[in-house]
C-alpha cells in the first residue's frame, strides 16, 4: 500500500466554522506533511510532524492546528479562517532524512467563505 | 527568497514537439528530485538525481543534474497530451531535516 489519503475531498466553510481535515497513511512512514498550495503555484511547506512529534512549524498562524494522533493518521483543525486560506491542502508522508522520497495524497480543496 | 526558479513559468506546445524545462538555484542541493502534478490530483515523484552531472532517462523524460549541483533540467520529447500537469522541481534544505522547497513550477499544456 503505497497511497496516502485524505478526506474530504472538497471543503466549504464559513469563517466561524470549525472543521478538520484529515490523513492517512499506511507504508510505516515516521514524517508527514502539511503543504498549502495555491492554484498554480507550488506547494508551501507548513508542518512536519516526525516520529508523531512536531518538529518543523513554518509560522503558520495559529488558526491552523495541527495534530498527530497516531504513527499513521495526521490532521488539520481549521478555525477561524479567512477567504485567503483558501486552496489545496495536501498532506505527504516519508521515510524521513534530507531527500527522502515524499508520498502525497490527493488534497483537500478547501474554499473560506 | 525563491530557491529554486524554474523557467519558462508557462508552455504551451503541441503534440510530437520536444521541450526543456530550467530548475535553477544559487545554492548548492544534496539532490534534486523533479514531480509532477496533475489537476486535482498531488505532486507525484518522477525522478532524484543525487550526483553532480548525473543524466537519467525516464523513457521521454530526461533529466540532468547540474555540475556544481545548483540546477537542473527536464526534457521531453515527442511530448504527449498525457505529459499535461504541473512540474516541479524540489530539494532539501534547512540542514538534516525533513523540508523539502519546490521550485516555481512550470504548467506544461500539450495539444493533441
Amino acid at each position: 500500500d503505497t497511497e496516502v489519503t485524505q478526506t474530504p475531498k472538497h471543503l466549504v466553510m464559513g469563517m466561524t466554522n470549525k472543521k478538520s481535515l484529515k490523513c492517512e497513511q499506511h507504508m510505516g512512514h515516521r514524517a508527514m506533511y502539511w503543504y498549502k498550495q495555491k492554484a498554480k503555484k507550488p506547494p508551501e511547506l507548513m508542518f512536519v510532524y516526525s516520529y508523531e512529534k512536531l518538529s518543523i512549524n513554518e509560522s503558520v498562524p495559529s488558526r491552523f492546528s495541527p495534530e498527530c494522533p497516531n504513527s499513521s493518521l495526521l490532521n488539520l483543525h481549521l478555525h477561524a479562517l479567512q477567504p485567503e486560506d483558501s486552496a489545496l491542502y495536501l498532506c505527504a508522508s516519508s521515510q524521513g532524512g534530507q531527500g527522502a522520497r515524499k508520498f502525497f495524497g490527493p488534497g483537500t480543496r478547501l474554499t473560506v467563505l | 527568497t525563491q530557491l529554486l526558479e524554474q523557467s519558462p513559468q508557462f508552455l504551451s506546445i503541441q503534440e510530437g514537439e520536444n521541450l526543456t524545462v530550467y530548475c535553477n538555484s544559487s545554492s548548492v542541493f544534496s539532490s534534486l528530485q523533479w514531480y509532477r502534478q496533475e489537476p486535482g490530483e498531488g505532486p507525484v515523484l518522477l525522478v532524484t538525481v543525487v550526483t553532480g552531472g548525473e543524466v537519467k532517462k525516464l523513457k521521454r523524460l530526461t533529466f540532468q543534474f547540474g555540475d556544481a549541483r545548483k540546477d537542473s533540467s527536464l526534457h521531453i520529447t515527442a511530448a504527449q497530451p498525457g505529459d499535461t500537469g504541473l512540474y516541479l522541481c524540489a530539494g532539501p534544505y534547512g540542514g538534516a531535516t525533513n523540508k523539502l522547497i519546490f521550485g516555481t513550477g512550470t504548467l506544461l499544456a500539450v495539444q493533441p
